[in-house]
Parts: structure tokens; sequence; C-alpha cells
């Protein structure tokens, strides 16, 4: 049992680029979601999905993209980097009954500097 | 939506009690409280959740009061290894019952010798 997976755990891009990250469970949990935390500061809900084909907005959405076209994976797309999205972002995943989340299981993150 | 509001930072020393407290007014009927602990350079790690009265597990206790509008987290006789930040956390509902899990801005404990 992995958990929580992420890759890469560093990664260096220029200001234009694009890129996905990686993020599988294999805890088959509903909900699954996606932070950023910016150095020094709390964690800020980029996007989540409460399970395969459904996705949501969270508190920062702009400029990524996500898809959850099965339960255990939940990538994010940076569509044209840009520094300010320099960060740890970090993968998250719960079990969800009932309207209840239960113990949410975070990845390793990832490491990104947007120069 | 269910905003948190915790301490900025709280000092402690080794072997004595902690609490922390965490204030949300808006907090939904349905709406559980789970308490994180985050070291750095890693991501939050589950300490403890909870939906009214008390809670206890092998590392903390967790206390809510009738009206559940705060919480209170319990760290007994801490340790140097309990330096991290602690986030409180309560669901966000929508009308479809969608859901956005919102962290505050944490509480940054410092357990001094």
């Amino acid at each position: 049992n992995a958990g929580v997976t992420q890759t890469p755990k560093f990664q260096v891009l220029k200001t234009g680029q694009s890129m996905t990250l990686q993020c599988a469970q294999d805890m088959n949990h509903e909900y699954m979601s996606w932070y950023r935390q910016d150095p020094g500061m709390g964690l800020r809900l980029i996007h989540y999905s409460v399970g395969a084909g459904i996705t949501d907005q969270g508190e920062v959405p702009n400029g990524y993209n996500v898809s959850r076209s099965t339960t255990e994976d939940f990538p994010l797309r940076l569509l044209s980097a840009a520094p300010s999205q320099t960060s740890v972002y970090f993968c998250a995943s719960s079990y969800l009954a009932s309207g209840r989340f239960y113990e949410q299981y975070f990845g390793p993150g990832t490491r990104l500097t947007v120069t | 939506l269910a905003k948190t509001t915790q301490p900025i930072s709280m000092d402690s020393y080794e072997g004595q009690e902690v609490n922390i407290t965490c204030s949300h007014n808006n907090i939904a009927t349905n709406d559980y409280i789970t308490w994180y602990q985050q070291f750095p350079s890693q991501g939050p790690r589950f300490i403890i959740q909870g939906y009214k009265t008390k809670v206890t597990n092998e590392v903390a206790s967790l206390f809510i009061p009738a009206d559940r509008k705060s919480s209170t987290l319990s760290l007994p006789r801490v340790s140097l290894s309990d330096t991290a930040v602690y986030y409180c956390l309560v669901g966000v509902s929508r009308e479809d019952s969608s859901y956005k899990l919102i962290f505050g801005s944490g509480t940054r404990l410092l357990v001094r010798p």
C-alpha cells in the first residue's frame, strides 16, 4: 500500500512552459485534492474531485487544470507557468462517505520553481 | 463559508500541556472538525477528528462545545518533536453536496527545552 504518490519531487520550469504534476493513490478514495503551499504560508486549495469524472475549483484555480478519469489518478496541469506559481504542491486523498470526510492522506509534495 | 481562525503562534516547554483553540463560527451541521500537524518540508499529517463533545486518541484530545463554533486541540506533555504547525480544518459544503476542504493559516507551536 503506497498511499499517495507524487511525481516529480522537484521541477524547474521556465516562464510560459507547461507541465503536469502526477498524483496517484491506491486506497480507493473518492476525494482527491491539490494544494499549494508558498514558503512560510498555509495550504491553499487549487482543485478537488469527489469522484471519477467530477472536478471542481478550490480557492486558487487560475492557471491550473485537472482531470479525474480514474479513481486512482488526479493529475494537475500547469497551462503556462509563471513565477507566481513557484511553490510546493501537495496532493491529498480521503475516504468520503455520507458527506463526511475522513482522514486526508497527503503525498510528499512536488517542489516547483518557475524562473 | 466555514472559515477558521487560530492563533498565529504559541510557545511552550517540554512536559507541559498545550491547548490550541480554533474558531469556526459558520460550521455546517454535517461538518466534522479535523486537526493536522505539519513539519517543515512534509505534507500535513492527521492528528484527530471529531463532531461534538470530546474525542481522545493516543496523541491528543479534541474538545468541542455544544454550539460547535470552536474546538480545542489538547496535546498532553509536549516534547521538542511536537514543534510544528497545527491546522484546524472544517469542510465547506455547497448546495450540490460538493465539498471544499479549506485550511486556515495554522498555529506555529514552538516547544522549548
